[in-house]
Order: structure tokens, then sequence, then C-alpha cells
């Protein structure tokens, strides 16, 4: 079965940016798209279609997907950004999700 | 603006089978651009996909679980609901239901319900 694999953990400082990745074999040629989760909440979806965002989220977020990763990109991170951030793509009539990355902003 | 509210029992015995309801709000579920699904989220496994259905009735489940889970629709009540058999311990995770989205081989969830703590246990 088709697997998504993150880093379990980024840290970031305020203001900076922050790089998620998200590995899979030929990951280029599906459209993977990111949810951002905050603690005790659902799941909020921040990009799909690898680089396009749902309205009401802020332009600092952004996706990229070349070769074998795909990346969610946060630039000029607030506080507020901290949270489990996970990948999805569609393989095989199967929706498969990545492993989760904290993202911690220090 | 569509909502989603999910229900059910939070506590399910082993070998039974868990049943949850998903009711949807601001919109219809007989919407030709939207799937529902189910998904579930547990410390082990994280967030794993059970299952999609459309008005119609067609579904697509995960294979790891197809064997075990029902998914239908009742469109005169803008409901949908999940049906998971045979439960174990393994199966105790926050399930929540989800307006899935399908254009151009691409899928993703943009509305999701509040989620349901769903423990086995005797």
């Amino acid at each position: 079965s088709y697997e998504l694999t993150q880093p379990p953990s980024v840290f970031v400082s305020p203001g900076q940016t922050a790089n998620i990745t998200c590995f899979g074999d030929k990951l280029e040629y599906k459209y993977t798209c990111w949810y951002q989760q905050k603690a005790g909440q659902s799941p909020v979806l921040v990009i799909f279609q690898d680089t396009k965002r749902p309205s009401g989220i802020p332009e600092r977020f952004s996706g990229s997907n070349s070769g074998n990763t795909a990346t969610l990109t946060i630039s000029g991170t607030q506080a507020m950004d901290e949270a489990d951030y996970f990948c999805q793509a569609w393989d095989s009539n199967t929706v498969v999700f990545g492993t989760g990355t904290k993202v911690t902003v220090l | 603006q569509v909502q989603l509210q999910d229900s059910g029992p939070g506590l399910v015995k082993p070998s039974e089978t868990l049943s949850l309801t998903c009711t949807v709000s601001g919109g219809s579920i007989s919407s030709r651009t939207s799937y529902w699904g189910w998904i579930r989220q547990s410390p082990v496994k994280g967030l794993e996909w059970i299952g999609s259905i459309y008005y119609s009735g067609s579904t697509f489940y995960n294979p790891s679980l197809q064997s075990r889970v029902t998914i239908s629709v009742d469109t005169s009540k803008n409901q949908f609901s999940l049906k998971l058999s045979s439960v174990t311990a393994a199966d105790t995770a926050v399930y929540y239901c989800a307006r899935q989205v399908y254009s151009s081989s691409s899928v993703s969830f943009d509305i999701w319900g509040q989620g349901t703590m769903v423990t086995v246990s005797s």
C-alpha cells in the first residue's frame, strides 16, 4: 500500500520560515493536500491540489510538489501556527494520510 | 455554510458493532460535487481514512477495513452513517465525518465534524 512519510517534528522561531516535507513514491504525479490540527480540534484544510489555498487560509501558507516530495511552507511563522500538520494524497482509489509533523514555534 | 455533526455511542464492547451517524446542515448531502467520508485518528495509527460515499450510494473503502465496514446514506434525513463490525481495542479512536471534494484526481476533505471519541472496552 502507498505510504506518506513526514518528519515527526519541526522547530521554528517566530517570523521565520517552516518547511514541512511529505515523502512518497512518485508523489509529484499525485495531488497532495495539507491539514493543520491544533490540540483538541478537528483538522483544517490549508492546502489542496498541491498549491491552492482554501478561502480564509492566510497567504503565509503555501505548497509545492516535485519528485518524491511535497512541501508545506509557512512563511513568517506565528505562534498561532503551532500545531500538527498532515499531508494527504489519493492513490488507487484510496485516501492516504501522512504520518504527521508537530510544528513547534520557539 | 455547511456543517457536520457526528453522533453515536462513546463506548462499544469488543466484538460488537460500532455505529455512528453524521448529520449535514447548511447544505444538501445530494450535492453532485461532494462525497462524504469517515476518518479516524488514534495515537498509534494517526489519521486513517475509513471510507467514503456519494449521495447515490456509491462507496469506496479502505482495503484494510473493507471486510468490516459499511457506509450508508439517507438523503431524506441529510445524513450518512458508519458501521464497523467485530471491533477490538485497536478500533479505539476519535472518529470524524468530513465532506470530501473530488476534482481532477484530487481528493481533499474541506469540512470536518467535531469528532466522536469511541472506546472499545468491556
